[in-house]
């Protein structure tokens, strides 16, 4: 079962609020990232947790903080955040770091006013 | 550096129709890992096939068919008979072996808009 969940479907914030996207898996991968999606364009990688931890920050500003509470789980805390970050927040999982495929969530659309 | 071109931004065919969405890429890897993904509007990217770069065998999944051209960097995908669920976006991306932290990242094409009309 190549599942990904994640929660809420849609987030609309504004940019003084504090919220969180939540990400889970069951397959027992251990790599598990976070990418943004605009509109039109493809996913950019934002974060990668390897046996949860943190392997990679792609120069993410630190309004984003992610977490990673045990191997099922992944969280990217959101707070002051700008009209720009709003986007689709896919979470994505594989079995490793050097398992090629990543299986993706159905994503957050996040609006932020 | 890596990159994947998708040259066709937008598609339309009509249901039952055949339809082939190129996809070009460039390494310096000689080991890399070719992928293509789907985005219906749904939202969820959709992993479809990958192909290793030591392996040039084309492909068959019921009416989907890939054709990988080392000669040519290229991973082509066709779609047979399209039927109108086929509609979404579809992204060819492409990565090297592992080389430690980092060297996973996917890059992906713009992606190809296929509209199916019944």
């Amino acid at each position: 079962d190549t599942e990904v969940t994640q929660t809420p479907k849609h987030l609309v914030m504004g940019m003084t609020n504090k919220k969180s996207l939540k990400c889970e898996q069951h397959m027992g991968h251990r790599a598990m990232y976070w990418y943004k999606q605009k509109a039109k364009k493809p996913p950019e990688l934002m974060f990668v947790y390897s046996y949860e931890k943190l392997s990679i920050n792609e120069s993410v500003p630190s309004r984003f903080s992610p977490e990673c509470p045990n191997s099922s789980l992944l969280n990217l805390h959101l707070h002051a955040l700008q009209p720009e970050d709003s986007a689709l927040y896919l979470c994505a999982s594989s079995q490793g770091e050097r398992t090629y495929e990543q299986y993706f969530g159905p994503g957050t659309r996040l609006t932020v006013t | 550096a890596q990159k994947v071109t998708q040259a066709q931004t937008e598609i339309s065919v009509v249901e039952k129709e055949d339809v082939t969405l190129d996809c070009v890429y460039e390494t310096r890897d000689t080991t890399y890992y070719l992928f293509w993904y789907k985005q219906p509007p749904s939202g969820e990217l959709v992993f479809l096939i990958r192909r290793n770069s030591f392996d040039e065998q084309n492909e068959i999944s019921g009416r989907y068919s890939w054709n990988f051209q080392k000669s040519t960097s290229s991973f082509n995908f066709t779609i047979t008979a399209s039927q109108v669920v086929d509609s979404a976006v579809y992204f060819c991306a492409l990565r090297g072996a592992y080389s430690g932290a980092g060297s996973y990242q996917l890059t992906f094409g713009k992606g190809t808009k296929l509209s199916v009309i019944p």
